[in-house]
């Protein structure tokens, strides 16, 4: 079954609108989860690291103030795209790891969401 | 950064052929490099996570190697199946905390 969960599956909205994204870890407590963007015909970039109980670190340059993200439980990381527009029109994807995960261990994405800002 | 290249983008392949894709990357200055499948309207699958020069890893018909030397990675498919039919990610976990740096991805297509 499915370890990690991602609500919406797609988001249509018109300039300016704020949307959030949640991405919850299903089968066990996540510390840390990641959030991905993917441009069309592009490898997927991480955008963030989202760390449950303080502040995520963001990849040079996504701006923090542009991409929201809250982990307030061990199980949950929202990312909110604020006052969003055309060109925040990308796929984004969550994955979560295990508490003591390591890079030799797999990550557990979510199905991903599909943003179009019109 | 690490410039992650897949090569072919895409490739067709007839039912029951055997196939392979490469990974390649500049350097062994990495922690870990992860073979992900992807199926459309589904997520990334985990397949293998390789660390060391030499490591082969295997799981029923794909396999993959690594060899840090000359900074390529091969994913092989042996006796493709339509449900093979999916994008093949290649990434390097470029630090200890887990940053990965994917490729572009190899798109497979089975026909029967």
């Amino acid at each position: 079954g499915a370890v990690v969960s991602q609500h919406p599956s797609w988001v249509i909205c018109k300039s300016g609108t704020s949307v959030k994204i949640e991405c919850r870890s299903l089968d066990f407590q996540a510390t840390t989860m990641f959030w991905y963007r993917q441009f069309p015909k592009q490898s997927l970039m991480l955008m963030a690291t989202s760390n449950e109980g303080s502040k995520a670190t963001y990849e040079q340059g996504v701006e923090k103030d542009k991409f929201l993200i809250n982990h307030a439980s061990l199980t949950l990381s929202t990312l909110t795209v604020t006052s969003a527009h055309p060109e925040d029109s990308s796929f984004y994807i969550c994955s979560v790891v295990r508490q003591g995960w390591n890079s030799n261990q797999p990550q557990h994405f979510g199905d991903g969401t599909r943003l179009s800002i019109l | 950064i690490l410039n992650v290249e897949q090569s072919p983008q895409s490739l067709h392949v007839q039912e029951g052929d055997s196939t392979n894709f490469t990974c390649s990357f500049p350097s062994s200055n990495f922690y870990a490099l992860h073979w992900y499948r992807w199926e459309t309207a589904k997520s990334p699958e985990a397949l293998f996570v390789m660390t060391l020069n030499g490591d082969e890893k295997k799981k029923g018909r794909i396999s993959a190697t690594l060899n840090t030397k000359e900074g390529y990675s091969y994913l092989y498919i042996k006796g493709s199946q339509p449900e093979d039919s999916a994008t093949y990610l290649c990434a390097l976990a470029t630090d200890s905390w887990g940053k990965l740096q994917f490729g572009a991805g190899t798109q497979v297509v089975v026909t029967p």
